[in-house]
């Protein structure tokens, strides 16, 4: 089955710093990878997804690219704040089957 | 998400019992999915489920089990034969195969103990 590994495990920023966190995947079928931020106790929230006929997609502070030949993606925050201090984790799907998750990135923002 | 819920939203288990957890989801997708979290860990999936009356393991099947009755809903039982279940237990739901749509959660359901 896909193995999606994420690293850091954790990262640290200063505010208003841009943060970046990896992932790459072992299945070249995988075509949707979705990201989600978790605060503690709560659920999984989407962030950001991309599919794979897009090689970047951009939210306001938030961008995911993708690179299909390298098989990873990354997920880039820029002007980092406070409140987006939490855990994000990535995840790999085929065509909507299983999601396939990262082990995720605890991130601090340090005001 | 208001379209998933998860019941209830602690749990506590005695040594021998079996629980159950309950999810119901009103998205009308067609894929529901258990995973556990442990502290500082990823989502590991449990049980998963594409249709009605179909259901798969995931990686850490064992010790649990599931229904799908209806589309709307998917509990879990945790086991007696599960020795570890003190987690963070995590529905999800998603519209499935066929379709490039990302998954939903609910607020989980943290089980301990007693």
């Amino acid at each position: 089955g896909e193995n999606v590994e994420q690293h850091p495990s954790t990262l640290s920023v200063q505010e208003g710093d841009s943060a970046v966190i990896k992932c790459t995947y072992s299945d070249s079928a995988s075509n949707y990878f979705p990201w989600y931020k978790q605060e503690l106790g709560k659920r999984p929230q989407l962030i950001i997804d991309i599919r794979s006929n897009v090689g970047e997609k951009k939210d306001q502070r938030i961008a995911v690219t993708l690179n299909k030949t390298a098989k990873h993606f990354s997920l880039h925050i820029t002007e980092t704040q406070p409140e987006d201090s939490a855990v994000y984790f990535c995840a790999a799907s085929i065509t909507g089957n299983q999601f396939y998750f990262g082990t995720g990135t605890s991130l601090t923002v340090i005001p | 998400d208001g379209g998933i819920t998860q019941s209830p939203k602690y749990l506590f288990r005695k040594e021998g019992q079996n629980v159950t957890l309950s999810c119901e989801q009103n998205l009308n997708h067609d894929a529901m999915y258990w995973y556990r979290q442990d502290p500082g860990q990823g989502l590991r999936l449990i049980y998963y489920s594409q249709i009605v009356n179909d259901f798969q393991k995931g990686d850490i099947a064992e010790g649990y089990s599931v229904s799908r009755e209806k589309k709307e809903s998917f509990p879990l039982t945790v086991t007696s034969a599960q020795k570890n279940p003190t987690a963070f237990y995590l529905c999800a739901s998603s519209w499935g195969q066929g379709s490039n749509q990302p998954q939903h959660f609910g607020d989980g359901t943290r089980l301990s103990i007693l």
